[in-house]
């Protein structure tokens, strides 16, 4: 069975501090590592797909690194804001071929 | 361009009874999936097609039947609503998926289902 664990569960986080989330994924038979950022009463939308080892990938103030050896994924929001509010998700795509979703981290900014 | 679509918003179905979710995509995509979500697990896939004519089982097929009725569409049908089934349902397609491991996930806006 594979599992992708994400940490924390959620996190409170204050206007203007920065924060980050890990996603854990098996370090074997790795295709892709997916970030998506699902806002309540709305759907989930793509915000990185990830490929090789090493792999950053920036989008605006939210950042993603990516290690495959040791199955693992950062995602780094600077200088949050409410509206950075949402549920975080990360999901891995092994050999199997489909994707394998984490339970999310729920992010809350305060104002 | 409206991307994914997925109806109806809600549904309240009694035990036994049976029905179907629509969905659509316009994005000429070639893959397409049904997830449900529960509290406090992640997206679990029920199945998907990843080309039209094909279809195949996810993580949690069983009480479930699906349809590729042509490239745009993909239906999930309960034959015999259970209580257990009571979710919410998420369609969503991509660009590939056997070749394009890359090809990020599309989403509908969910149906939120309740079975009594």
């Amino acid at each position: 069975i594979l599992n992708v664990e994400q940490s924390p569960q959620s996190l409170h986080v204050q206007e203007g501090d920065s924060t980050n989330f890990t996603c854990s994924f098996p370090s074997s038979n790795f295709y892709a590592l997916h970030w998506y950022r699902w806002e309540t009463a709305k759907s989930p939308e793509a915000l990185f797909v990830m490929t090789l080892n090493g792999d950053e990938k920036k989008k605006g103030r939210i950042s993603a690194t990516l290690n495959t050896k040791e199955g693992y994924s950062y995602l780094y929001i600077k200088g949050s804001q409410p509206e950075d509010s949402a549920t975080y998700l990360c999901a891995f795509r092994g050999s199997q071929g489909n994707l394998i979703f984490g339970k999310g981290t729920k992010l809350s900014v305060k104002p | 361009n409206a991307g994914v679509t997925q109806t109806p918003k809600f549904q309240v179905l009694k035990t036994g009874q049976s029905m179907t979710l629509q969905c659509a995509q316009d994005m000429n995509h070639n893959s397409m999936y049904w997830y449900r979500q529960d509290p406090g697990m992640g997206l679990r896939l029920i199945y998907y097609s990843a080309s039209e004519g094909t279809t195949d089982k996810g993580e949690v097929p069983n009480g479930y039947n699906v349809s590729r009725l042509n490239k745009r569409e993909f239906s999930l049908r309960l034959e015999s609503a259970a209580p257990s089934q009571t979710s919410v349902y998420f369609c969503a397609s991509s660009v590939g998926l056997n070749r394009l491991y890359n090809s990020p996930l599309h989403f509908g806006n969910g149906t939120r289902l309740t079975v009594t």
